[in-house]
């Protein structure tokens, strides 16, 4: 089955500064890679996905690459507010009804 | 659009007992409802696919009589903890999709406790 790494584990950036979450999946066939903002006791909220026809994608001051030969994927969120504070989890999928498996979780602390 | 609701939000039980937790899409029909378990600190472990009309799939591990899914419309999916222990504890959530969306929408989530 499909297996998803993500790091850094914990992240520390000062307001201002960019954040770069990375992520590797194992299954060639997944081509759906959403990622979730999570804050604490409340449920995954869809951020930006990406779907393996499309390198990158971004939405204002958030953006996602994708690198399917090496099956990498990232989340770059720029110029980072102290709302920004979370966990984020990536995820990759063969889309459709298919199953989406979680990566591990980044908590990202915004220092204002 | 794409709202997904859980029932109830919190739940503490005494260990033996059972729990049903509903799942429902309120302004879409979904096809596939997703259970998944949360622990602290730790990333959400899918238990089961569940499909409008069928069986649900589980994941390795999950036993399927211990978590009872039921997705009897395209609105409502139920995940019943049967005699539920205090290993049992820990934040479910499900998820929703429909007609060929990729997306999943998560519902807020139920927390266990088992004393």
């Amino acid at each position: 089955g499909e297996n998803v790494e993500q790091h850094p584990s914990t992240l520390s950036v000062q307001e201002g500064d960019s954040a770069v979450i990375k992520c590797t999946y194992s299954d060639s066939a997944s081509n759906y890679f959403p990622w979730y903002k999570q804050e604490l006791g409340k449920r995954p909220q869809l951020i930006i996905d990406i779907r393996s026809n499309v390198g990158e994608k971004k939405d204002q001051r958030i953006a996602v690459t994708l690198n399917k030969t090496a099956k990498h994927f990232s989340l770059h969120i720029t110029e980072t507010q102290p709302e920004d504070s979370a966990v984020y989890f990536c995820a990759a999928s063969t889309g459709g009804y298919q199953k989406v498996t979680f990566g591990t979780g980044t908590k990202l602390q915004v220092i204002p | 659009g794409a709202v997904v609701s859980q029932h109830p939000s919190w739940v503490i039980c005494k260990s033996g007992t059972s729990v049903k937790i509903e799942c429902r899409s309120l302004d879409f029909q979904a096809t596939t409802m997703f259970w998944y378990r949360q622990f602290p600190k730790q990333s959400l472990m899918l238990m089961a696919t569940s499909n409008e009309g069928s069986k649900a799939t589980y994941e390795q591990g999950v036993e399927k009589d211990k978590f009872l899914i039921n997705h009897a419309s395209l609105t409502l999916s139920t995940l019943t903890v049967t005699s539920a222990h205090p290993e049992d504890s820990s934040f479910y959530i499900c998820s929703a999709t429909a007609g060929g969306w990729e997306t999943q929408y998560f519902g807020p989530g139920t927390r266990l406790l088992v004393l």
